[in-house]
């Protein structure tokens, strides 16, 4: 069965850095862009970024763009999000989540991790 | 940005009676239309596509229906693993996507 697995979260001060990273397990990584996803405490579901199936397509949400870099590499079956320069709104749980369509980039998604936290606080 | 509201805020159901979640779009999204599921300490879980397309391992009892800007999540003969909060999400307006703010279903 498909698996998401996050990693890297934690405590940061703001303006400092933090790379997030997804495992995943399953499926055929390559063939499906992924996503990641975030929820700050006590809001809604916020989408942060894709990147396509062959890594080359990449989108961001106004609120991270400039400042956060979604990647992946396909020979390891992993996704990441660098994410510098962060505020304190960047607190959240941000989960990774696996595009619904292959082959393309639907933007509605079928499976999500578990996420992991991240707080950026002085 | 498309704006996706959803109501009511908190719906409290009996268990085996039904559900009737509602979301609306600020403009027409067609049928791109998601809705999930999400449990305290879990991930979400998707249940709905495309307006009205039951997500792999779905039971019957989720149902979605509506296109343009209105649309319905019901679940029929609730289960206590059903109560949670339900988030409905435009795919339409790629790659500015949106959720709704969510709806609690709970136990009446």
């Amino acid at each position: 069965q498909v698996q998401l697995v996050e990693s890297g979260g934690g405590v940061v001060q703001p303006g400092r850095s933090l790379r997030l990273s997804c495992a995943a397990s399953g499926f055929i990584f390559s063939n499906y862009g992924m996503h990641w996803v975030r929820q700050a405490p006590g809001k809604g579901l916020e989408w942060v970024a894709v990147v396509a199936s062959d890594g080359r397509d990449k989108h961001y949400a106004d609120s991270v763009k400039g400042r956060f870099t979604i990647s992946r590499d396909n020979s390891q079956n992993t996704v990441h999000l660098q994410m510098n320069s962060l505020r304190a709104e960047d607190t959240a749980v941000y989960h990774c989540a696996k595009d619904g369509d292959i082959g393309g980039a639907d933007y509605y998604f079928d499976n999500w991790g578990q996420g992991t936290l991240v707080t950026v606080s002085s | 940005e498309i704006v996706m509201t959803q109501s009511p805020a908190t719906l409290s159901v009996s268990p085996g009676e039904r559900a009737t979640l509602s979301c609306r779009a600020s403009q027409s999204v067609r049928s791109n239309l998601a809705w999930y599921q999400r449990k305290p300490g879990q991930a979400p879980r998707l249940l709905i596509y495309g307006g009205s397309t039951r997500a792999s391992g779905i039971p019957a009892r989720f149902s979605g229906s509506g296109s343009g800007t209105e649309f319905t999540l019901t679940i029929s003969n609730l289960q206590s693993e059903d109560f949670a909060v339900y988030y409905c999400q435009q795919y339409y307006n790629r790659p500015s996507i949106t959720f709704g703010q969510g709806t609690r279903l709970e136990i009446k």
